[in-house]
């Protein structure tokens, strides 16, 4: 079956720095990706759809200098939180549509969770 | 907002029960999906339902859907302690293909 992986799967990091997670396809191209964010017992919010190759297509409330998301090759998407701070901390979920593929089906990544100290 | 909205929100059954899940929407669909996710993990597919579809079986999952009532349901029978885990309902609307969740059910399976 499709695989998504994340990577890290958990950071620490200091506020005012800023944290890159990678997102990849590994055995199928994605021409898009999706980015959520999960707060503990909550559902899982859409922040913004990474596009191959043009710029991400973000939601409503979400600040798009803050989360910069870069979908540079069919396998591979990522997302900057730039200058985190504790309320950035949460756990970021991408996930991932086979190109041109048969099945509608979202495959998700394992997530990475975020904790700005 | 074409957020799937699950009840109950939570559910304590015995192993070997039937669990049954409900999941409404708002708007016209192309397909509805279902994950589980354990606790600190990311999303499982667990199957996913097209519009034109009304029932689909995968396993000990039943999925039903009605979409003049824009609702659907998630049957697991014989259900084990490794089913515990919180279990979302997904729309899947637009060209953009966006999933869209609600809180989800928190089932807990019983030894």
């Amino acid at each position: 079956g499709a695989v998504v992986s994340q990577h890290p799967s958990r950071v620490i990091c200091k506020s005012g720095t800023s944290v890159k997670i990678e997102c990849r396809s590994l055995d199928f191209q994605a021409t898009t990706m999706f980015w959520y964010r999960q707060f503990p017992k909550q559902s899982l919010m859409l922040m913004a759809t990474s596009n191959e190759g043009s710029k991400a297509t973000y939601e409503q409330g979400v600040e798009k200098d803050k989360f910069l998301i870069n979908h540079a090759s069919l396998t591979l998407s990522t997302l900057t939180v730039t200058s985190a701070h504790p309320e950035d901390s949460s756990f970021y979920i991408c996930s991932a549509n086979i190109a041109g593929g048969a099945t509608d089906t979202q495959y998700f990544g394992p997530g990475t969770r975020l904790t700005v100290l | 907002s074409q957020q799937g909205e699950e009840d109950p929100q939570a559910l304590s059954i015995q192993e070997g029960e039937n669990a049954t899940m409900n999941c409404s929407y708002k708007t016209s669909i192309n397909n509805l999906q279902w994950y589980r996710q354990n606790s600190g993990r990311g999303l499982v597919h667990l199957i996913l339902i097209r519009s034109n579809e009304r029932e689909k079986h995968s396993g000990r999952l039943r999925v039903t859907l009605d979409t003049s009532k824009k609702s659907s349901s998630l049957l697991i029978t014989a259900s084990r302690a490794a089913d515990t885990a919180s279990y979302f309902c997904a729309p899947e609307s637009g060209s953009a293909r966006q999933l869209t969740f609600g809180s989800g059910t928190q089932l807990t399976v019983l030894p």
